[in-house]
């Protein structure tokens, strides 16, 4: 069964911090991994899409992506208490099966 | 962006009574659509994959005579909650896929349902 591993948290981090979210995944077939971000109440959306080994930027957003270790990672720098959200890393084995993989999310709160 | 539209985002029904829930790509076409649910607190379950023109398939556990799902067109696919009861109050979310290799999901606002 393909699984995906979050740290529930949650994580508190200081305004103007980095906050590092991290997840590993049981498929290593998987080609395409994704980072929701979910307020309270609110459904997913999406923040980062990464492909391929190494990093991506949008903004202050970092993805990381390590098929080896079968590793993916959310970095945000200059954390906002708008931040403050649970964020979800999906991935998806990739082929016409368009099914996502969820983890079950990590709780981050940044304190003003 | 890919916009999935889903209506209502509110409803109250009494115990007893069916609900049907809308999810309506906007600017693409979704062969396949997904319906998940949510409890406070928790996090998403899947419950069906909606796929146009054929049977929906649902996870394990998921009463398919209970939770209807149709996905009669291209751009809309339908959940309706049949004879609802306080258990089902949650917190509903459709998805929507490109149906390009590797896309992402693309989610609705989602539909928070109250049953009393």
């Amino acid at each position: 069964q393909k699984e995906v591993e979050q740290n529930s948290g949650p994580l508190s981090v200081p305004e103007g911090a980095i906050a590092s979210l991290n997840c590993t995944y049981s498929d290593r077939g998987s080609q395409s991994f994704f980072w929701y971000r979910q307020y309270s109440g609110k459904s997913p959306e999406l923040i980062m899409s990464i492909y391929s080994n190494g990093d991506k930027e949008d903004g202050r957003f970092t993805a990381q992506l390590n098929k080896a270790s079968q590793y993916v990672s959310l970095l945000i720098r200059d954390s906002q208490p708008s931040d403050s959200a649970t964020y979800l890393c999906a991935v998806n084995g990739g082929g016409s099966n368009y099914k996502l993989t969820f983890g079950k999310g990590t709780l981050l709160t940044v304190n003003p | 962006g890919a916009v999935v539209s889903q209506h209502p985002s509110r409803v109250i029904c009494k115990s007893g009574t069916s609900v049907k829930i809308e999810c309506r790509s906007l600017d693409f076409q979704a062969t396949t659509m997904f319906w998940y649910r949510q409890f406070p607190k928790q996090s998403l379950m899947l419950m069906a994959t909606s796929n146009e023109g054929s049977k929906a398939t649902y996870e394990q556990g998921v009463e398919k005579d209970k939770f209807l799902i149709n996905h009669a067109s291209l751009t809309l696919s339908t959940l309706t909650v049949t004879s609802a009861h306080p258990e089902d109050s949650s917190f509903y979310i459709c998805s929507a896929s490109r149906g390009q290799p590797n896309s992402p999901l693309h989610f609705g606002n989602g539909t928070r349902l109250t049953v009393t």
